[in-house]
């Protein structure tokens, strides 16, 4: 069965610093990986998806991922983060062929000025 | 371009009542997937229609079915309301089935 684990449900940092969160997934195959963002009250946006390639994704808001098949791996970077950044993100793994998604429980960020 | 869009906002029922809950796809997005995300969790999967058939379901009991109409757009029915299906309630769309984008998502709450 497939799973997520985002084991950070919370995180603070200072405006400015740098952000890692973790993802690690569960999937049969090779997977598609996600991460969504969610602001309070409203839907998922997408930041950045991989399906194959390049392991080192870019995405959207300056955000990337890396890949890591040995890990079981999908964390989410930015280098410098911006108060707007602060909201819940969501890594998912699935989508291969139509697959549904399988979302982690959310890591949920503050920033702190 | 609009986007995923999805009627209504919110919602208020009672125990045992029903709901229609509605979403109109990205355009020229074909698959319809509903997601359930109780407060503080992760959204969990539904179920999926393409071409007007449900193609997978995960794991709610029979009181959740949808249906998918010509026009791509879809309609998520609950049945016999319980407390527990107070949540947000989450459409998303895709072309096949792959990146999947999300609507803005329908508040229910039953009481």
């Amino acid at each position: 069965a497939q799973s997520v684990t985002q084991p950070d449900i919370h995180i603070t940092v200072s405006e400015g610093a740098s952000l890692e969160l973790r993802c690690n997934y569960s999937y049969g195959a090779t997977p598609y990986l996600f991460w969504y963002v969610q602001s309070p009250g409203q839907g998922l946006q997408l930041l950045l998806k991989y399906f194959w390639g390049d392991t080192l994704v870019q995405g959207i808001k300056g955000f990337e991922a890396e890949f890591k098949r040995s890990q079981s791996s999908f964390n989410l970077r930015k280098p410098s983060v911006h108060w707007s950044d602060a909201a819940e993100y969501f890594c998912a793994v699935g989508g291969v062929g139509g697959d549904k998604l399988t979302f982690g429980t959310g890591t949920r960020l503050a920033v702190r000025p | 371009d609009a986007g995923v869009t999805q009627s209504p906002t919110h919602l208020i029922k009672t125990r045992g009542q029903q709901v229609t809950l509605r979403c109109s796809p990205k355009s020229g997005h074909d698959t319809v997937s509903w997601y359930q995300q109780a407060l503080g969790q992760g959204p969990q999967f539904i179920f999926q229609y393409y071409e007007e058939e449900e193609r997978q379901r995960g794991n709610f009991p029979d009181r959740f079915s949808g249906h998918q109409f010509p026009n791509y757009s879809s309609e998520l029915n609950v049945n016999a309301l319980l407390l527990g299906d107070s949540a947000l309630y989450l459409c998303a769309s895709s072309f096949g089935g792959e990146t999947q984008y999300f609507g803005p998502g329908t508040r229910l709450l039953v009481l």
